[in-house]
């Protein structure tokens, strides 16, 4: 069974700092894996989809990197602001006939002005 | 981008009452969504995949007879939850993949937040 671990659980930076969002998952036979953004009381914002056979993605200040080998994806943040305060969601899909999306916790981030 | 709504954005009902809550795709088809419940602080919990044309495929310990799924075209897909009580007050999120295949990037509602009194 897929487990899916994000470190850390909440994080709070000042506006400006570069930060980096960790997810681990245990069975290294994924199809895909997604960084999600959820605001308070909202559905979830797709932000970046890595593909099993991608290294990295990114889009504007985000960045995020795959190494499936070691069952572990980065979310990287560049120049923080306080627009970026949300759980930031992992979440994967695995291989074979279960396309089926395993989260994470999430990591509650937030930035301060 | 693609756009998934959800509708009600909240609903209040009394216990053993039904709530249907709709899932649409705005912008694409979608042969396959997906229903998630959400408590909170906690992260999404797939409830069941819902396939437009045939049965919906649920999950382990998820009642099938309470949480009725109807996919009955390709950007419409409904859960209703029948005779509710206060624990299944809850966020009910759902999503959507363009296409035919369940594998795509999935796109997600904003969410419905049920409260069972």
């Amino acid at each position: 069974k897929q487990e899916v671990t994000q470190i850390p659980a909440a994080l709070s930076v000042p506006e400006g700092e570069n930060l980096v969002l960790n997810c681990s998952f245990t069975d290294s036979a994924i199809y895909n894996l997604q960084w999600f953004r959820q605001d308070p009381g909202k559905g979830l914002t797709s932000l970046l989809l890595i593909q099993s056979s991608q290294r990295e993605q990114t889009s504007g200040r985000l960045n995020a990197s795959l190494d499936k080998s070691s069952g572990r994806s980065t979310l990287y943040i560049a120049a923080s602001q306080p627009g970026d305060s949300a759980t930031y969601l992992c979440a994967v899909r695995g291989g074979g006939s279960n396309y089926k999306l395993t989260f994470g916790k999430g990591t509650l981030l937030t930035v301060n002005p | 981008g693609a756009v998934v709504s959800q509708h009600p954005s909240w609903v209040i009902c009394k216990s053993g009452t039904s709530v249907k809550i709709e899932c649409r795709s705005l912008d694409f088809q979608a042969t396959t969504m997906f229903w998630y419940r959400q408590f909170p602080k906690q992260s999404l919990m797939l409830m069941a995949t819902s396939n437009e044309g045939s049965k919906a495929t649920y999950e382990q310990g998820v009642e099938k007879d309470k949480f009725l799924i109807n996919h009955a075209s390709l950007t419409l897909s409904t859960l209703t939850v029948t005779s509710a009580h206060p624990e299944d007050s809850s966020f009910y999120i759902c999503s959507a993949t363009p296409g035919t295949s369940g594998w795509g990037e999935q796109f997600f509602g904003p969410g419905t937040r049920l409260t069972v009194l």
